[in-house]
């Protein structure tokens, strides 16, 4: 089982270019996340969903889009990048969204911005 | 409104010596409350998590972790320090606010195990 899986594991991406971070999780969990880890600030949640067909926004939503077309995937895109978006990206998911449930992460993507 | 303190970003310890990493947090309901750990280069992972009953919690890797609600915090212990605990810890609050599960980090603290 390999829980979740990102792609790329880093990237280093010129400024104003289009990039997608792709998450699949083979838990059949409805809920999923996408977090930015920066030194100094821990974990802040960018966009989720609580199940297929529907996103939400998190608290730094800015720059940032998702789609959840099926259960497994949850793709991040940066429509234009910013050298304030170099960070670490990290997918979650939970079974549900309940504020009880533990939320399991994927290794994460390195991103840099130039 | 919800959030977390965590006291100390850098904690060294002795090989064998006791691990004390200290949280503090504040919630408008009562808490739900969780530790993580990020061993370099990867994902987080759940040690324990408290959210109601037994205010001792007991987790992986012989961690425990008590909820003290007159002194809002949720201390992580562990007896006996390993090289293997060499990590990053994160303490969480989590709520359900606007739909989803909210959870707010702290900021973290790095254990660093010395030999």
């Amino acid at each position: 089982i390999a829980g979740i899986t990102q792609a790329p594991t880093s990237q280093i991406l010129a400024a104003g270019r289009r990039m997608t971070l792709r998450c699949t999780q083979d838990m059949r969990h409805n809920a999923m996340y996408w977090y930015r880890q920066d030194l100094g600030l821990g974990l802040r949640l960018i966009h989720y969903s609580n199940t297929a067909g529907t996103t939400g926004k998190g608290e730094v939503p800015d720059g940032y889009s998702v789609s959840r077309a099926n259960t497994d995937d949850f793709p991040l895109t940066l429509a234009s990048a910013v050298p304030s978006q170099t960070s670490v990206y990290f997918c979650a998911s939970s079974d549900q969204a309940g504020r009880a449930n533990e939320q399991f992460f994927g290794p994460g993507t390195r991103l840099t911005v130039l | 409104a919800q959030s977390v303190t965590q006291l100390g970003s850098h904690v060294s310890v002795s090989e064998g010596a006791l691990v004390l990493l200290r949280c503090n947090y504040s919630s408008s309901v009562p808490p739900y409350l969780f530790w993580y750990v990020q061993y370099p280069n990867q994902g987080l992972q759940l040690l324990l998590k408290y959210t109601t009953g037994a205010t001792l919690v007991k987790g992986i890797n012989g961690f425990e972790a008590e909820f003290k609600k007159s002194e809002t915090s949720f201390h992580l212990t562990k007896p006996s320090a390993h090289m293997s605990d060499a990590a990053e810890y994160f303490c969480a609050v989590s709520e359900r606010s606007g739909g989803y599960q909210k959870v707010t980090f702290g900021t973290g603290t790095k254990l660093q195990v010395i030999p």
